[in-house]
């Protein structure tokens, strides 16, 4: 079965530095997404992308978060100068076609930010 | 208010019994009711999706939703040990974003 891959599971960064996250999505899947779980909180969305533009996006997902899909496999998270309570888990998402369509999510990568 | 809301549990269920999972949500005008599972450290996991009032069934599972009462369930029926992990209920409101609740801890004991 078909599955989003997230790299690297783990990332331990000094506070003050960035940090990329990878994701490949479901290969036939048109709308991506990042969402975060601080740990012992609830998942929160951070944005949506489509058609190579971010079409939706949180009040969490500021001038600090950007992504990007630099080919046609991978999907980006980058974090600049990196704070504390970014320390999360980032999962990667993806759906078909239509928005509304159950979204899969990838195993996701520890980020500790030191 | 909170968006989406569910009772954090633990909700505990002898093995081979049917556990009742149950989550409200505020907006309206939401579309589509997703449950995940999530182990512990490990990823949400799609396991039931519900898009009209009624029931939905897919093996032992049965999602249930009602747009008029704001609410939506999952029935898990012969609840087993490895069932044991947290629930979460998501929502699609208007857009793309999903919303979660906090989730059901679920302990099923042999």
């Amino acid at each position: 079965e078909p599955e989003v891959t997230q790299t690297p599971s783990h990332q331990v960064t000094q506070m003050g530095q960035e940090v990329i996250l990878r994701c490949v999505p479901i290969s036939n899947h048109l709308y991506f997404y990042w969402y975060r779980q601080i740990l012992g909180q609830k998942v929160e969305f951070l944005v949506s992308f489509y058609n190579n533009e971010i079409s939706e996006k949180s009040e969490i997902f500021d001038d600090q978060f950007s992504v990007e899909r630099p080919d046609g496999s991978n999907f980006t998270l980058k974090i600049r100068s990196t704070k504390l309570e970014d320390s999360a888990m980032y999962f990667c998402a993806s759906s078909e076609q239509l928005s509304y369509q159950p979204q899969h999510f990838g195993d996701g990568t520890r980020l500790s930010i030191l | 208010q909170k968006e989406v809301e569910q009772n954090s549990g633990p909700l505990s269920v002898p093995e081979g019994a049917i556990a009742s999972l149950n989550c409200t949500y505020s907006d309206r005008g939401s579309q589509s009711f997703f449950w995940y599972r999530q182990y512990s450290g490990k990823s949400p996991e799609l396991i039931m999706f519900i898009y009209s009032n009624g029931d939905k069934e897919d093996g032992r599972f049965t999602a249930q939703l009602n747009k008029a009462s704001q609410y939506v369930s999952l029935l898990i029926r012969d609840s087993q040990p490895s069932d044991s992990a947290t629930y979460l209920c998501a929502v699609n409101r208007r857009s793309n974003m999903l919303t979660f609740g906090g989730g059901t801890r679920l302990m099923v004991k042999p």
